[in-house]
C-alpha cells in the first residue's frame, strides 16, 4: 500500500530564507508526483507536476525534484516571502490516475 | 471558465439527516474526483469517475456514502444518514486526460 509522508509537519522561517520541504513515498511505482499549495479555508492549487521520467521542475522561486528509486521528492523555495505562508501538500499519482496525498507541511514565513 | 464549482460552501446539519453535496466540473474535463479532508486523516480520495463512470470507489467509507455522476457536468455526493464523524471538508476536483487536477473550493460540513 502506497504511503506518503511529509517532513516537517510545520516550519517557521524568517523572510528571505531558502527552504526545503520533504516528501517520501513507499512504492516507487508511480506515474507522476505533484506539489500543491493550500491556503486556510481554501481548495488546493497545483504548483508543480513532475512526470516520472523527469527529475525536476521549476516555476519561479520553486523547484521540485523527484528521485523515484529512493522514493523521495523535495520542494525548494528560494527567498521565501510572507505570501508563501500556506500548507504544502505532496501527492503521488498512480497509473490509475488516483492521487495519494501526504499530510502536508504548514509553512509560516515571518516578515 | 469559472473553475470547479461546489455547493453548498458550508453545511450544518443534525445527526441522522441526509446531506447532498454538489459539484460542477470544468467544462471539457472527463474525470471527476471526490475527496474528504480532516485533521486526523488528511486528504483522502473517496471516489472518482471517468467519463461519468465510477472507476474506483474503494475510498468510500461505508454504505452511508453514495456518489453519482448523471452527466458530464454534474456530480453529487450523498451521506444518508449523516453522523458527527462525517464532519470534514469535502473537495471535488476535475481534470482532462494527462493533465493536473483542478480543485473546487470545498464544502465544509458539520454534523451535530
Amino acid at each position: 500500500k502506497q504511503e506518503v509522508t511529509q517532513i516537517p509537519a510545520a516550519l517557521s522561517v524568517p523572510e528571505g530564507e531558502n527552504l526545503v520541504l520533504n516528501c517520501s513515498f513507499t512504492d516507487s511505482a508511480i506515474y507522476n508526483l505533484q506539489w500543491f499549495r493550500q491556503d486556510p479555508g481554501k481548495g488546493l492549487t497545483s504548483l508543480l507536476l513532475i512526470q516520472s521520467s523527469q527529475r525536476e521542475q521549476t516555476s519561479g522561486r520553486l523547484n521540485a525534484s523527484l528521485d523515484k528509486s529512493s522514493g523521495r521528492s523535495t520542494l525548494y523555495i528560494a527567498a521565501s516571502q510572507p505570501g508563501d505562508s500556506a500548507t504544502y501538500l505532496c501527492a503521488v499519482i498512480l497509473f490509475t490516475g488516483k492521487l495519494i496525498f501526504g499530510q502536508g507541511t504548514t509553512l509560516q514565513v515571518k516578515p | 471558465d469559472a473553475g470547479v464549482i461546489q455547493s453548498p460552501r458550508h453545511e450544518v446539519t443534525e445527526m441522522g439527516q441526509e446531506v447532498t453535496l454538489r459539484c460542477k466540473p470544468i467544462s471539457g474535463h472527463n474525470s471527476l474526483f471526490w475527496y474528504r479532508q480532516t485533521m486526523m486523516r488528511g486528504l483522502e480520495l473517496l471516489i472518482y469517475f471517468n467519463n461519468n463512470v465510477p472507476i474506483d470507489d474503494s475510498g468510500m467509507p461505508e454504505d452511508r456514502f453514495s456518489a453519482k455522476m448523471p452527466n458530464a457536468s454534474f456530480s453529487t455526493l450523498k451521506i444518508q444518514p449523516s453522523e458527527p464523524r462525517d464532519s470534514a471538508v469535502y473537495f471535488c476536483a476535475s481534470r482532462s486526460e494527462q493533465e493536473t487536477q483542478y480543485f473546487g473550493p470545498g464544502t465544509r460540513l458539520l454534523v451535530l
